[in-house]
């Protein structure tokens, strides 16, 4: 699998608007970028995704650069609610029995202060 | 709309026991599987299955097995509980097992093996 890189924390006052990083320097071509997030004592949650052109949905925005090897996701107005651990997480058709397969690093840990 | 649900949320063992982590999804996905997150650790996969009667072994399936009997429902079994298989256990579904598919993930279940 491709690897991401995060930067390990950031921080954020409340309804700013909050830029997350990614780097994904060897991202394939098939590969779509997936962001999630883990809120203390819960599941990850999907956040959203997209393969080469921005995205934009009722959680957050994805922007992603023009030769793919790097993205932003973007939390237009961050909330205390927000303060989770954010994973970026590279998926790809590779076929064989690991296209199911989400490998988590270790995220960027949002806080979020009031 | 109950999305994932894992049963019981917590549990205590003790070791050499036997248990079964419940998990069911009403999405109608065909996709299901397990992942333990023990601390300062991303998600391993433990199982996965891609549909009713079919499952196959994620990165750490050592001391458990599952079933697939039937799209609903994921059992995951551990035999003989050991000290090392303490963990919180998350059980994920998805529509199809394509790198475009988001993954919904259940609240998770405490497992402490004494």
């Amino acid at each position: 699998d491709a690897k991401t890189t995060q930067p390990n924390s950031m921080e954020s006052n409340e309804e700013e608007p909050v830029h997350l990083p990614c780097n994904h320097s060897t991202i394939s071509g098939t590969d779509y970028i997936h962001w999630y997030r883990q809120l203390p004592s819960q599941g990850p949650e999907y956040v959203i995704h997209g393969l080469t052109s921005n995205v934009n949905n009722r959680m957050a925005s994805l922007a992603i650069a023009e030769d793919r090897k790097s993205s932003t996701l973007i939390l237009h107005r961050a909330t205390l609610r927000d303060a989770a651990v954010y994973y970026c997480i590279l998926r790809g058709d590779a076929g064989g029995t690991s296209y199911g397969k989400l490998t988590f690093g270790q995220g960027t840990i949002l806080t979020v202060h009031p | 709309n109950a999305g994932v649900t894992q049963t019981p949320k917590f549990q205590v063992l003790k070791t050499g026991q036997s248990m079964t982590l419940q998990c069911a999804q009403d999405m109608n996905h065909e996709y299901m599987s397990w992942y333990r997150q023990d601390p300062g650790m991303g998600l391993r996969l433990i199982h996965y299955s891609v549909g009713a009667g079919i499952t196959d072994q994620g990165e750490v399936p050592n001391g458990y097995n599952v079933s697939r009997s039937t799209t609903e429902d994921f059992p995951l079994r551990l035999l003989s509980a050991a000290p090392s298989q303490t963990s919180v256990y998350f059980c994920a579904s998805m529509l199809q097992p394509t790198s475009n598919q988001p993954q919904h993930f259940g609240d998770g279940t405490r497992l402490s093996i004494l």
